[in-house]
């Protein structure tokens, strides 16, 4: 286990509604970084938070948000849901960024159906 | 950006036979390169990782060699038996950015009792 949790493990929200998607990082560990995994496909990286502030995003719209907490936690938040969002959503922990960040550990994932 | 391509989609192996998997990468400019093993239900476990001024890490049954020129690197796995069986995703990122991680599309190995 990587100790890295993520709630909650299955959603199902109809298109156009809104979803707060939870992690809990590792301890010690003060990145997050969220990525979407669509059935039979690798993960596509979303966004990545440090220290509480955005340090990177990936090719995602901008009603895919996120927070980090001063407990290194992290919510990922999609507004205006489409039938295209239904994928697992996971989450990846590790201690600094850059050159001097630490492998990324995943959770089990959430797994939201839109329909 | 960056495109990671990985081979084969499927793979069968006898138990106890090996396994290797391919990724070429595009960016030059990458320089850390995971593996991850997803077993169904489960998030992607990082399996081995090598930097780029590495050009072979074993650990176990289990090793990754990576040619820079070429920009490809592969995941050996010995001796293979039918826990090994999972969806395998190589990965590639540059250290000193937000270390986004872009994924190959993954290979089903199956190792065969």
């Amino acid at each position: 286990e990587t100790g890295v949790t993520q709630s909650p493990t299955h959603l199902i929200k109809t298109r156009g509604q809104q979803v707060t998607l939870r992690c809990s990082s590792q301890s010690g560990h003060n990145t997050v970084s969220w990525y979407q995994q669509a059935l039979g496909q690798g993960p596509q990286f979303i966004f990545q938070y440090y220290r509480e502030e955005e340090n990177g995003r990936g090719n995602f719209p901008p009603r895919f948000s996120g927070l980090q907490f001063p407990n290194y936690s992290s919510e990922l938040n999609v507004n205006a849901l489409e039938l295209d969002d239904s994928a697992l959503y996971l989450c990846a922990s590790s201690l600094g960024t850059g050159s001097l960040g630490t492998e990324a550990f995943f959770g089990q994932g959430t797994r939201l159906t839109v329909v | 950006g960056e495109n990671v391509e990985q081979h084969p989609s499927t793979l069968s192996v006898q138990e106890g036979d090996s396994a290797v998997i391919k990724c070429t990468y595009s960016d030059s400019a990458s320089n850390y390169f995971p593996w991850y093993k997803q077993e169904l239900g489960k998030g992607p476990q990082l399996i081995i990782d090598i930097r780029s001024n590495v050009g072979e890490k074993k650990d176990q049954r289990i090793a990754v060699t990576l040619n820079k020129t070429a920009k490809h690197f592969s995941l050996h796995i010995t001796e293979t038996q039918p826990e090994d069986s999972a969806v395998y995703f190589c990965a590639a990122s540059i250290m000193g950015s937000a270390r986004q991680l872009t994924f190959g599309s993954g290979t089903q190995l199956t190792v065969l009792p």
